[in-house]
């Protein structure tokens, strides 16, 4: 059975600060990886899409890095501001249909 | 474009009620989830549609939650006889197709919570 862990479960960082949040999966055959935000309240928003053929992807501050063989993926942000406080949530898929499958997710601090 | 879309955003009731949960995913998709997620935890997947047929529903905790899309775009999601343990948000989410090359696009979620 497929199981999705984050590390940190919450993490605090000053403003500007460069920091990196990590995924790790037990089954390595994975068809996908995706990176969502989720603000209190609020639904997801999705940041970031890996296919299982690819090593990374980059949207503006963000990087996210997959290693499939290993079971790992991070997100990495850079320069972090305030406005990127929420709790973000990584998901694997795990064939080329169906559902996502996601860990509890890192809740993000960043102080002005 | 509009987005994927759920009403009631709330919803309370009490316990042994009815309850009818409506998602709108956007227009054209095809595939169609359900997922739930509980305080501090992610969201656990319920069931998914491809077209009007639900393609996969090994996620419903019970016979107590069953989910229609009759005409392969709006999705109701209901619960019989709801318990105090059902209390969750309950989010729907829309991609383009079932592939596993397409995003997943999520609604804002309706909270419901039984009393």
């Amino acid at each position: 059975k497929q199981e999705v862990t984050q590390i940190p479960a919450a993490l605090s960082v000053p403003e500007g600060e460069n920091l990196v949040l990590n995924c790790s999966f037990t089954d390595s055959a994975i068809y996908n990886l995706q990176w969502f935000r989720q603000d209190p309240g609020k639904g997801l928003t999705s940041l970031l899409l890996i296919q299982s053929s690819q090593r990374e992807q980059t949207s503006g501050r963000l990087n996210a890095s997959l290693d499939k063989s290993s079971g790992r993926s991070t997100l990495y942000i850079a320069a972090s501001q305030p406005g990127d406080s929420a709790t973000y949530l990584c998901a694997v898929r795990r064939g080329s249909q169906g559902n996502l499958i996601f860990g509890k997710g890192t809740k993000l601090s960043v102080k002005p | 474009g509009a987005g994927v879309s759920q009403t009631p955003s709330n919803k309370v009731t009490e316990k042994g009620k009815y309850v009818e949960l409506r998602c709108d995913p956007i227009s054209g998709h095809t595939a169609l989830y359900w997922y739930r997620q509980s305080l501090g935890q992610g969201p656990e997947f319920l069931i998914y549609f491809q077209g009007t047929g639900a393609a996969d529903d090994s996620g419903l905790p019970n016979d107590r939650f069953f989910a229609v899309r009759p005409e392969g775009s709006v999705s109701t999601l209901k619960i019989q006889r709801t318990e105090r343990g059902d209390s969750a948000v309950y989010l729907c989410a829309s991609s383009l197709s079932p592939s596993g090359a397409a995003e997943q696009f999520f609604g804002p979620g309706t909270r419901l919570t039984v009393l």
